[in-house]
């Protein structure tokens, strides 16, 4: 059963344009959300993230938004550049309990020049 | 500071053998935990180790083992390898493993059952 779903295997955006991530969760302990980016051959490396108790968190050209009760995610980057080409990997966790990260399959995120 | 370190990089082994992996964590962290990375699953939670004490174990069999050392230096074993054990493994340190914590990933050991 799958805790944290990404449902686009890929996505492909212009650059310069907008990419919209998408990312569901179905555990409502979860309190505390973020995004990873990996490269190929590098270990995912973190993005950005959001609690609970906010519902949108920005970091330059990327910002996070939280619909609690859609338990869903998104992470927008604006705009997007030839860089951030990566796979992106939502992950979710509960405060309350014990403490490891549930990650969605990824989303494969290509921008085109 | 140097990143997370994860010996070796590559690893081919056959089935019915046992592997052991190394992770190295950022200085000063004392939580590792250790992800298993196949096509198609994401990251899936293997166990995470703080102070040389297991307090965390994800969904998997018995012949997933690991330990930490008072360094906090980290390694995980495979007994009995099975083909299904081919992935990538990676492993993530933080200071102290609490939940809003980021989590800092090493590069990943990847395993090849043959």
């Amino acid at each position: 059963d799958q805790q944290v779903k990404q449902n686009s295997p890929s996505l492909s955006v212009q650059e310069g344009r907008i990419s919209i991530l998408n990312c569901d969760y179905t555990n409502s302990m979860f309190d505390y959300f973020l995004w990873y980016k990996k490269y190929p051959a590098e270990g995912p490396t973190f993005l950005i993230s959001i609690s609970s108790i906010k519902d949108k968190n920005e970091d330059g050209r990327f910002t996070v938004f939280l619909n609690k009760s859609a338990k869903h995610l998104s992470l927008h980057i604006v705009p997007s550049q030839p860089g951030d080409s990566a796979v992106y990997f939502c992950a979710a966790s509960a405060t309350a309990g014990s403490y490891q990260l549930t990650f969605g399959k990824g989303t494969k995120l290509s921008v085109i020049p | 500071k140097a990143g997370v370190t994860q010996t070796p990089r590559y690893l081919i082994k056959t089935r019915g053998q046992q592997v052991t992996l190394s992770c190295s964590p950022i200085s000063g962290h004392r939580s590792v935990s250790w992800y298993q990375q196949t096509p198609g699953q994401g990251l899936q939670f293997l166990f995470e180790y703080f102070s040389e004490t297991q307090r965390n174990k994800g969904n998997f069999p018995g012949r997933f083992s690991g330990r930490q050392f008072s360094n906090s230096r980290s390694e995980m074993n495979v007994s009995t390898l099975e083909l299904g054990d081919s992935a990538l493994y990676l492993c993530a340190s933080s200071l102290a493993g609490t939940p809003q914590e980021t989590q800092y990933f090493g590069p990943g050991t990847r395993l090849l059952v043959l």
